[in-house]
């Protein structure tokens, strides 16, 4: 059965400094994975996804994130954080396929970005 | 304009009542979901819908029914509510193959008494 770890429920870090939110999954068919944040009282936001092909996947705010198949992780980075990173960050692995595919969400990581 | 809407946003009843959430979306997607968060954030399936058809039914009690009066609706009615359906509900949408990347609602805070 497939299902995602969040290592992590808060990570509390300083402006500008680099972090890493870590998640681990457990798939035994193809592997599609995923980052959704979700900002305070809105709704999840994809943020970035490996379907093929290169490893490290990029989101357009500066997050990146490397799906290593043999540690079976797929953990999310970024550099230098802002305030404005604050968020619920949720690594999710797709199951399923066609119109039955569906998300298997991790626990969750409170990342807290303080000045 | 918003892609997806919900409504009520907040949402306060006593145990026994029967209330009901609705969505909206009008990103011209072929599938709807239904999510449960609980109050540790854990986020899971209960539903889903393509082209008004429901595909997905996870383990979720009787007294949830999803109803898809057409494509960019689906509403979930909970009959006899009890204190363990407090939860945030987050309603979700995607198109044809693309059944991962979803667009969510601002999600439906739910509130037994």
């Amino acid at each position: 059965a497939q299902s995602v770890t969040q290592l992590d429920s808060q990570v509390p870090v300083f402006e500008e400094a680099p972090v890493e939110l870590r998640c681990n999954y457990s798939s035994s068919v193809s592997v599609y994975l995923f980052w959704y944040v979700q900002y305070p009282n809105q709704g999840l936001q994809l943020l970035l996804k490996y379907l093929s092909g290169s490893t490290l996947v990029e989101s357009i705010n500066g997050f990146e994130a490397e799906f290593n198949k043999s540690q079976t992780s797929f953990h999310l980075r970024k550099p230098s954080v802002h305030i404005s990173d604050t968020a619920e960050y949720f690594c999710a692995v797709g199951y399923g396929s066609g119109n039955t595919g569906k998300l298997i969400f991790g626990q969750g990581t409170t990342l807290q970005v303080k000045p | 304009d918003t892609a997806v809407s919900q409504t009520p946003k907040y949402l306060v009843t006593q145990m026994g009542n029967d209330k009901s959430i609705k969505c909206e979306q009008n990103l011209g997607h072929d599938t709807m979901y239904w999510y449960k968060q609980d109050s540790k954030k854990f986020l899971k399936i209960m539903f889903s819908y393509n082209n008004k058809e429901l595909i997905i039914n996870e383990t979720v009690p009787n007294r949830f029914s999803p109803k898809s009066p057409d494509k960019a609706h689906l509403n979930l009615h909970i009959n006899s509510l009890e204190l363990g359906d407090s939860a945030v509900y987050f309603c979700a949408s995607s198109q044809g193959r693309a059944v991962y990347e979803q667009y969510f609602g601002p999600g439906t805070r739910l509130t037994v008494t």
